[in-house]
Formats: C-alpha cells, structure tokens, sequence
C-alpha cells in the first residue's frame, strides 16, 4: 500500500464506548499529525507526533488519547466521547521540518466518527 | 492568535472562466503557504505549495504570495466542473529546520456551473 491509511472509514459509537482509530504510512515521512474536522470550521490541529514524540497537544480534552509506537504507526484512543466530537478524524503524515524537501501534509481518507 | 483567513463562498463561475481564491494570514512569520483541493466527503489533497513572493505556475494553476500584504491567492484557469470543491489555504509558521505544523483556513467552496 502507499500513502496514508486510515481505518475505520466510518464509526458510530456510543457515549459510553471505548473504540481506536489507526493511522499507518508508508511515506517514510517522520512527523505524524492527527486533525479534527467539523462543519462550518477550520481544520483543528490536536496532536502532533515527530519521530514519534509527541510535541503538540493542543489542549485536547483527555477523552482523545494518542499513541504513536513507531513512525509510521499513529493511534487516536477514544472513550466517553461526547456527541458533539462527531466530525471527520483526518490523519496526516510529512516531513516533519520546514527545509528545501518539505512539501506540507499528506493526508489519510479520515474516519467520520458519530458519537450517539 | 496566528489565524488564516479565507472568503467561505460559494464562489460561482462559469465553466471556462478563472476562479480567484484569496488568502490572508495573521503571523508576518509565516514562510510557505500551501493550497489544498477537498472534494465532498473526501480528505484534502495538495495542490499548490509556495515559499517566495510572485507568480508560481503548475498547469492550470497559479498561486501568487504577496509577503508584505500577508497574502496568497490561487488562480484557476479554463475553470471545469470537475474544480468544483472546496479549496483550503494553508500556511506553516515555522521555519529552519522546526516542526512543519500546518494552520488551515476555513475553506473557499468553489462551483463551477457547466
């Protein structure tokens, strides 16, 4: 496979549920990004992971755990979501820094997640 | 707080013409500045990238960055139906080797009517 993963495409679950969302790429980028996107807003930058260190949390409630065991994997843990954290999970992979090879994200088809 | 800001449309032309989207961002920081194309239902997907001001042309596309107005646009040429989408700029703060965290607009729904 090529390119940027994600899986599960859709997602419903309940507010009491505990479910994850899997990234993979095969880009051999070294910075992995999770973003939330919702109607009528910008996308929403959550976690951002290089070399697979977390280096961005962007004040994301602790509902949204994620786990990064490798470059090239990125896991976003969900439990007791709300239903107002129903929108589209696009994950995005690039190089990680800003030089002369940089050429912003790629991203993952997203998981459209509905919280009932 | 760095903020990108973009025209939420719909921005309607007709099949032929050229489709302006403009783009203006908050942080006089910003180095490169990227164009990304999000068809309904769909992730985004890059289109233009642009690190110097002017021109830069790739086929029916040209972005122009204007650094002192804090500024970038996207031309569409011979606008075709297939266009109709909505186009998100993108600008990165950083620069010099640190993170390549992206700050996103909000999102210019082209239509293009046949």
């Amino acid at each position: 496979e090529t390119g940027v993963t994600q899986t599960p495409r859709h997602l419903v679950m309940g507010m009491t549920n505990k479910k994850s969302l899997k990234c993979e790429q095969h880009l051999g980028h070294n910075a992995m990004y999770w973003y939330k996107q919702s109607a009528k807003k910008p996308l929403e930058l959550m976690f951002v992971y290089n070399f697979k260190e977390q280096t961005e949390n962007n004040s994301v409630p602790s509902r949204f755990s994620p786990e990064c065991p490798n470059s090239s994997h990125l896991f976003l843990h969900l439990h007791t979501l709300q239903p107002e954290d129903s929108a589209l999970y696009l994950c995005a992979s690039s190089q990680g820094a800003w030089d002369e090879d940089y050429y912003g994200y790629t991203f993952g088809s997203g998981t459209r997640l509905t919280v009932v | 707080q760095k903020e990108v800001e973009q025209n939420s449309g719909p921005l309607s032309v007709p099949e032929g013409a050229i489709a302006s989207l403009n783009c203006t961002y908050s942080d006089r920081g910003s180095q490169s500045f990227f164009w990304y194309r999000q068809y309904s239902g769909k992730s985004p997907e890059l289109i233009m990238f642009i690190y110097s001001n002017g021109d830069k042309e790739d086929g029916r596309f040209t972005a122009q960055l204007n650094k002192a107005s804090q500024y970038v646009s996207l031309l569409i040429r011979d606008s075709q139906p297939s266009d109709s989408a909505t186009y998100l700029c993108a600008v990165n703060l950083d620069y010099g080797g640190s993170q390549g965290n992206l700050i996103f607009g909000k999102g210019t729904k082209l239509s293009v009517k046949p």
